[in-house]
């Protein structure tokens, strides 16, 4: 099946720093999303993005889908931005593989 | 709107016993999933349905059955629980590909514990 990696695996952050999570991916997909797992376990839709570039707010994203990458970048960074970021993407068959995961601790 | 739903939040059951986890959503999706999540580890999806009446298995089946009766219901059963399922369990949904955007939209969870 595609292998989906991410790294860095663990990001300490202090507050107000900027980052760069990146997604790597074996194959051509149809579908790439970006979520955030808040510490209470609730996974949260940051973003739908199978090419291109979007931002919301801090965030923004690109994907660029010839060269099987993603790269989710967190600006100015806030304690609430804490928790593990996945990146998941499918490759045409409707199922979604997710990538181990990027912790992220942004210290005050 | 409440989006996707899953009932209960929390159970703890002892080996062997039998359980259901409901899932349910509102958007009118064709597309239905559930996934395991295992501590310190990505979602790995169990199985999935395309449509009311339809179900597949997905990367970790083994252990669980699924049946999707209605199209806005997935159920999930465990009908011989082993410690080894102890997991937060994940329901999700998604429109039908030829409708525009696959993007998947997650409910809140269920912590099993087997004991």
């Amino acid at each position: 099946g595609i292998q989906v990696e991410q790294s860095p695996p663990d990001l300490i952050l202090q507050e107000g720093a900027n980052s760069t999570l990146r997604c790597n991916f074996s194959d051509s997909v149809n579908n790439l999303q970006w979520f955030h797992q808040n510490p209470w376990g609730q996974l949260i839709n940051l973003f739908y993005i199978p090419s291109g570039t979007k931002q919301n707010g801090r965030l923004s994203a690109t994907t660029v889908a010839t060269e099987r990458y993603s790269l989710l970048y967190i600006s100015s960074s806030q304690t609430t931005d804490s928790g593990v970021y996945f990146c998941a993407v499918e490759p045409y068959d409707y199922k979604l593989s997710f990538g181990a995961g990027t912790t992220v601790t942004v210290r005050a | 709107n409440a989006g996707v739903t899953q009932t209960p939040k929390f159970r703890v059951l002892k080996t062997g016993q039998s359980m259901t986890l409901l899932c349910a959503q509102d958007m009118n999706h064709e597309y239905m999933y559930w996934y395991r999540q295992d501590p310190g580890m990505g979602l790995r999806l169990i199985h999935y349905s395309v449509g009311e009446g339809t179900t597949a298995k997905g990367e970790v089946p083994d252990g669980y059955n699924v049946s999707r009766l209605k199209k806005q219901n997935f159920l999930l059963g465990l009908e011989s629980a082993a410690p080894s399922q102890t997991s937060v369990y994940f329901c999700a949904s998604s429109q039908s590909g030829t409708s525009g955007s696959y993007e998947q939209y997650f409910g809140p969870g269920t912590r099993l514990t087997v004991t």
